[in-house]
């Protein structure tokens, strides 16, 4: 069945370091991909997405490239803030998620 | 356009009592899911409801059921409540109709068991 495989946390990074959270999937046929994310005491918003190969999903200056050959998509932000601390799920189309990603960042 | 809302916020029960959890989607949005956040499980589906059929269902025990209505609200429910059962209930709404696509969650019901 389709699943998805995030880097585990917790991750710890201090104010304007670069972040990758790593995400793989198995998945038939060709699913859009996902990454929410959930700030303390809310639920989870979508950060962004890609429906197909190729395609790069960004907002707030985080980006995800959809890769088919290595069926990965992987979270990457260039400069990190406090405001950015937060748990990430890399999901798939339908009803998989990842386990999560807990990210601090420390002034 | 309002989003996803779910009643209560809080609650507190005890061992043994059953507890009614209710969500309504974004207008137009014809599935609901629900998922169950813990710190040690991460988040866990539970099922979804498309057009008040089950239409897909996680690994739970029984005492999870819920229902859809014809407006697309849900409810879920937990009979004989356990310890482990504290935790944080997600309800998300989608508009695509063969699979959930982009997914809009609520802020979530914590239930705590006592």
């Amino acid at each position: 069945g389709d699943s998805v495989t995030q880097m585990e946390g917790p991750v710890t990074l201090s104010e304007e370091a670069f972040l990758t959270i790593n995400c793989t999937y198995t998945a038939t046929g060709y699913p859009s991909l996902f990454w929410y994310v959930q700030y303390p005491g809310e639920g989870l918003q979508l950060l962004l997405k890609a429906t197909k190969a190729d395609d790069k999903g960004s907002n707030k200056g985080f980006e995800a490239t959809y890769r088919k050959e290595t069926t990965s998509f992987h979270l990457e932000k260039g400069s990190v803030q406090v405001s950015d601390s937060a748990v990430y799920f890399c999901a798939l189309t339908g009803l998989s998620f990842g386990a999560g990603t807990t990210v601090t960042v420390r002034a | 356009k309002a989003g996803v809302t779910q009643t209560p916020r809080y609650l507190i029960k005890t061992r043994g009592q059953q507890v009614t959890l209710s969500c309504s989607p974004i207008s137009g949005h014809r599935s609901v899911s629900w998922y169950q956040q813990t710190p040690g499980q991460g988040l866990q589906f539970l099922f979804e409801y498309f057009s008040e059929t089950q239409r897909n269902k996680g690994n739970f025990p029984g005492r999870f059921s819920g229902r859809q209505f014809s407006n697309s609200r849900s409810e879920m429910n937990v009979s004989t409540l356990e310890l482990g059962d504290s935790a944080l209930y997600l309800c998300a709404s989608s508009l695509a109709a063969v699979k959930p696509d982009t997914q809009y969650f609520g802020p979530g019901t914590r239930l705590t068991v006592l």
